[in-house]
């Protein structure tokens, strides 16, 4: 039973325009969503991230919207890069002493200059 | 960046061998995490440890064992390697409990 899902394994996007990318996910008691950016061959990088108590963050180009009635988190970068090309990971986290991220299945970002 | 090693970056093993994949982290950081990475499935914990000695299982844990004998490193060990454990390997760790940091990866190939 996937607890995060992220529904589209890949998306293209023109260069200048939005990338939205979705994740839903099933447990009400997550408490902190975090998005991971990997590049082939590399770890995944820390990208951004969003408590349970607010309904948007913003970093720059990226912007993580969370809607807990409908158990979904979008991750919106304006203006979208060629350098942006990368998996994307959403992940969530339980919160207590356990640390432990669930990850959705990722998805691929291709930006079109 | 975070101070994350792995070692060894590549490897091809046979089914039954034992295997043992390091991460070294100079940040001393409490807690590390192994998750391995396949298609269609994303990042999955294996183990993962919040203090020296003490460690626990995730969600796909079967045929893995950890230590960890100090706080910069810590070992999963594949008793005897089977095909359905060729995956890329990779290290995280955090100190604060949310943002995790990932090491470079382990691709592991069991032939």
């Amino acid at each position: 039973d996937q607890q995060v899902k992220q529904n589209s394994p890949s998306l293209s996007v023109q260069e200048g325009r939005i990338s939205i990318l979705n994740c839903d996910y099933t447990n009400s008691m997550f408490d902190y969503f975090l998005w991971y950016k990997k590049y082939p061959a590399e770890g995944p990088t820390f990208l951004i991230s969003i408590s349970s108590i607010k309904d948007k963050n913003e970093d720059g180009r990226f912007t993580v919207f969370l809607n807990k009635s409908a158990k979904h988190l979008s991750l919106h970068i304006v203006p979208s890069q060629p350098g942006d090309s990368a998996v994307y990971f959403c992940a969530a986290d339980l919160g207590g002493a356990t640390n432990k991220l669930i990850f959705g299945t990722g998805t691929l970002l291709a930006v079109q200059p | 960046d975070a101070g994350i090693t792995q070692s060894p970056r590549h490897k091809v093993t046979e089914t039954g061998t034992p295997v043992t994949l390091r991460c070294h982290q100079t940040e001393n950081h409490r807690y590390m995490y192994w998750y391995r990475q396949d298609p269609g499935h994303g990042l999955r914990l294996i183990h993962y440890s919040y203090g020296v000695k003490d460690t626990d299982k995730g969600e796909v844990s079967d045929g893995y064992s950890v230590s960890r004998s100090k706080t910069e490193d810590f070992l999963l060990t594949l008793e005897s390697a089977t095909s359905s454990q060729t995956s890329v390997y990779f290290c995280a760790i955090s100190e604060r409990g949310y943002e995790q940091y990932f090491g470079p990866g382990t691709r592991l190939t069991v032939t």
